[in-house]
C-alpha cells in the first residue's frame, strides 16, 4: 500500500525556520518526483515545491517562497524534506507531500498532512 | 502564477448532476494536457479524481467526469450522492513547469 507521512510541523516565532519531512512506503521512492502542497487554514490549496526522481535536476517552487524554502530528497531513506527559512505569518498552512504520478502531471497519492503555524 | 477561478459553491439534490468549472489561461488550463480534479472532504486529504483532464483513476466511480472546452475546464458529477458532499480543486500542469490549483469549490448536496 502506497503511503506518505509528514512530520516536522509545530509553532515558529516568524522569521524562525523549520524542516519538515515526508517518508515514503510502498513503492519504488527513488522513481517518482514528490511534491509539496500546502493550506493555510479555511483556504485553498496551494503548490509549493516539486523535486524530480533523481533529486537536483528539476526542482520548481512557487514565487511566494522562492529563496526561503529548499526542497530536497534522499532515496536511500525513502524520504522527502521541505526546510523553511524567514517564515512569515502567511506561510501558517497545513503542509502536505504529494507522491507524482509517472503517466501524467498530476498528484495521486498524498499524506495526511504537518500543521506549520507561524506567530509570535 | 494567479490561481485558477472556481465558482465558490455548487449545490444539488441527490441523483441530479451538477458541473464545476475552472477557468485558467492559455499558459496553463487552455494549453495544458495535465488538467486535474481533487476531492477534498474536511480534515482529510486531498484525492485524486479525474487527471489528464478527463481520464478516471481505477477506483474513482463512473459518476464523475472530466472535459476541457479552450481556457476552461469542468467536472461534471452525475447522480449526486451524499458522500459527494465535499471541497473541490482543479489543477492544471502550467508552461512554467509548476502547477496551479483552483480557487476551490465547495459542493452541497441538498
Amino acid at each position: 500500500e502506497v503511503q506518505v507521512v509528514e512530520s516536522g510541523g509545530g509553532l515558529v516565532n516568524p522569521g524562525g525556520s523549520l524542516r519538515l519531512s515526508c517518508g515514503a512506503s510502498g513503492f519504488i521512492f527513488g522513481a517518482y518526483a514528490m511534491n509539496w502542497v500546502r493550506q493555510a487554514p479555511g483556504k485553498g490549496l496551494q503548490w509549493v515545491s516539486s523535486i524530480s526522481s533523481g533529486g537536483g535536476i528539476s526542482i520548481y517552487y512557487a514565487d511566494s517562497v522562492k529563496g526561503r524554502f529548499t526542497i530536497s530528497r534522499d532515496n536511500t531513506k525513502n524520504s522527502l524534506y521541505l526546510q523553511m527559512t524567514s517564515l512569515r505569518v502567511e506561510d501558517t498552512a497545513v503542509y502536505f507531500c504529494a507522491r507524482e504520478s509517472r503517466d501524467g502531471f498530476h498528484l495521486d497519492y498524498w499524506g495526511q498532512g504537518t500543521l506549520v503555524t507561524v506567530s509570535s | 502564477q494567479s490561481a485558477l477561478t472556481q465558482p465558490a459553491s455548487v449545490s444539488g439534490s441527490p441523483g441530479q448532476s451538477i458541473t464545476i468549472s475552472c477557468s485558467g489561461t492559455s499558459s496553463d488550463v487552455g494549453g495544458s494536457k495535465y488538467v486535474s480534479w481533487y476531492q477534498q472532504h474536511p480534515g482529510k486529504a486531498p484525492k485524486l479524481m479525474i487527471s489528464d483532464v478527463s481520464k478516471r483513476p481505477s477506483g474513482v466511480s463512473f459518476r464523475f467526469s472530466g472535459s476541457k472546452s479552450g481556457n476552461t475546464a469542468s467536472l461534471t458529477i452525475s447522480g449526486l450522492q451524499a458522500e459527494d458532499e465535499a471541497d473541490y480543486y482543479c489543477s492544471s500542469y502550467a508552461s512554467s513547469s509548476t502547477y496551479v490549483f483552483g480557487t476551490g469549490t465547495k459542493v452541497t448536496v441538498l
